[in-house]
């Protein structure tokens, strides 16, 4: 089984200022990573993926993420946030391998970004 | 090209009443899964049908089932309703379901339960 810690539920942060939002992941199997993005009274979009590859991966809309094996983080990044980026953000996982058990998306709790202006 | 659709966007019951939810995935997608996710909390997996067989459950109780037709569309069925079954329902589409495919949401069905 896999879990989703997404250690911070609220982050406040100023326009133009620089964002983390922090998730760790626990499984006993190799897993995918993902970040979505829900923005009020709509479904989830995702904002990038981790599949294999290059440990750094990058949104068409200025975030990034880096996958941590050693320390089992994806955490979110963003060097300049804009007011539009006020939305939850989701981290998930599912396993690394097809089969029972490997068709389910796990998500974290959700953090709450406000971009203030 | 139209995304994931679900219907109705809002639905009002009382408790014991019986649901129907339904959700068309994008097109050319063969497998729908079926995610709750309650107020202040992420989504909760409960079903993944691919090719109209069950490929997943979550741990949700028997009241809750599913299926899905010919046309890939999909419908989620609660029964005995209670007041903690109140949440947005989430249907996600994907080409074939697997876990290195990404899923494709639709806006949900907010229930609400009296």
């Amino acid at each position: 089984a896999q879990s989703v810690t997404q250690l911070d539920s609220q982050v406040p942060v100023f326009e133009e200022a620089p964002v983390e939002l922090r998730c760790n992941y626990s499984s006993s199997v190799s897993v995918y990573l993902f970040w979505y993005v829900q923005y009020p009274n709509q479904g989830l979009q995702l904002l990038l993926k981790y599949l294999s590859g290059s440990t750094l991966v990058e949104s068409i809309n200025g975030f990034e993420a880096e996958f941590n094996k050693s320390q089992t983080s994806f955490h979110l990044r963003k060097p300049s946030v804009h007011i539009s980026d006020t939305a939850e953000y989701f981290c998930a996982v599912s396993p690394a391998y097809s089969g029972a058990g490997s068709y389910q998306l796990t998500f974290g709790k959700g953090t709450k970004l406000s971009v203030i202006p | 090209d139209a995304g994931v659709t679900q219907s109705p966007t809002h639905l009002i019951k009382t408790r014991g009443q019986h649901v129907t939810l339904r959700c068309s995935p994008i097109s050319g997608h063969k497998s729908v899964s079926w995610y709750q996710q309650v107020l202040g909390q992420g989504p909760q997996f409960i079903f993944q049908y691919y090719e109209k067989e069950e490929r997943g459950r979550g741990n949700f109780p028997d009241r809750f089932s599913a299926r899905q037709f010919p046309n890939y569309s999909s419908e989620l069925n609660v029964n005995a309703l209670l007041l903690g079954d109140s949440a947005l329902y989430l249907c996600a589409s994907s080409l074939t379901g697997l876990s290195n495919q990404p899923q494709h949401f639709g806006d949900g069905t907010r229930l609400s339960i009296l």
